[in-house]
């Protein structure tokens, strides 16, 4: 039974486009993440929702926007992508924030 | 300024060996947390270490809290290929919400 998962693993698509990354969690946690892994694996969190509102919005460029429909849930859409854009996503939930947290097998994007 | 900088080094050592890695952090935490990520793979949790304790064990790992120094120690004992991956500690501050992590230390155990 996966925890937390995310589709797709792999996503490879030309710059401008628009694209989304989806992630579940199965464990009844009521906060979920969005982090951003770059090529050197620094880990850099984006987003965090906290039973379905916004927590944390980390200095993200408006052209991500997440979407909590439930929180079991938290989505995550990319438009106009750019090259920058390239890097491993990863999707977390936990019980609270400063509990530990459960990660999704990461999205790899790579803009072309 | 970054919290749980992990030293930047990445540590090869031969199967049976002990690894040990250390992480410093810079602010008041509630808590530090261990995690591992194997290559292609997700991060996953080792081991949670509260502020007010020192020493915590889980099977072959040790960590080592000095609130006072900022800073915690992992140690792998007896470590076996399988341990080969990098290391993020994770520092749980007072009203971050988040927790921050580190640079990651990346370990190879050779068999």
């Amino acid at each position: 039974d996966t925890a937390v998962s995310q589709t797709p693993k792999y996503l490879v698509t030309q710059m401008g486009n628009d694209k989304s990354i989806k992630c579940e969690q199965n464990l009844g946690h009521d906060t979920m993440y969005w982090y951003k892994q770059d090529s050197k694996k620094f880990l850099k969190i984006m987003f965090s929702y906290n039973n379905k509102e916004l927590i944390i919005n980390e200095t993200v460029p408006n052209r991500f926007s997440p979407k909590s429909p439930d929180k079991a849930h938290l989505n995550l859409h990319i438009n106009s992508l750019e090259l920058g854009d390239s890097a491993v996503y990863f999707c977390a939930s936990s019980q609270d924030s400063g509990r530990q947290q459960f990660f999704g097998p990461g999205t790899r994007l790579t803009v072309l | 300024s970054q919290q749980g900088e992990e030293d930047p080094q990445a540590l090869s050592i031969q199967e049976g060996e002990n690894a040990t890695m250390n992480c410093s952090y810079k602010t008041s935490i509630n808590n530090l947390q261990w995690y591992r990520q194997n290559s292609g793979r997700g991060l996953v949790h080792l081991i949670l270490i509260r502020s007010n304790e020192r020493e915590k064990h889980s099977g072959r790992l040790r960590v080592t809290l000095d609130t006072s120094k900022k800073s915690s120690s992992l140690l792998i004992t007896a470590s076996r290929a399988a341990d080969t991956a990098s290391y993020f500690c994770a520092t749980d501050a007072y009203g971050n919400n988040r927790l921050a992590f580190g640079k990651g230390n990346q370990v190879v155990v050779i068999p």
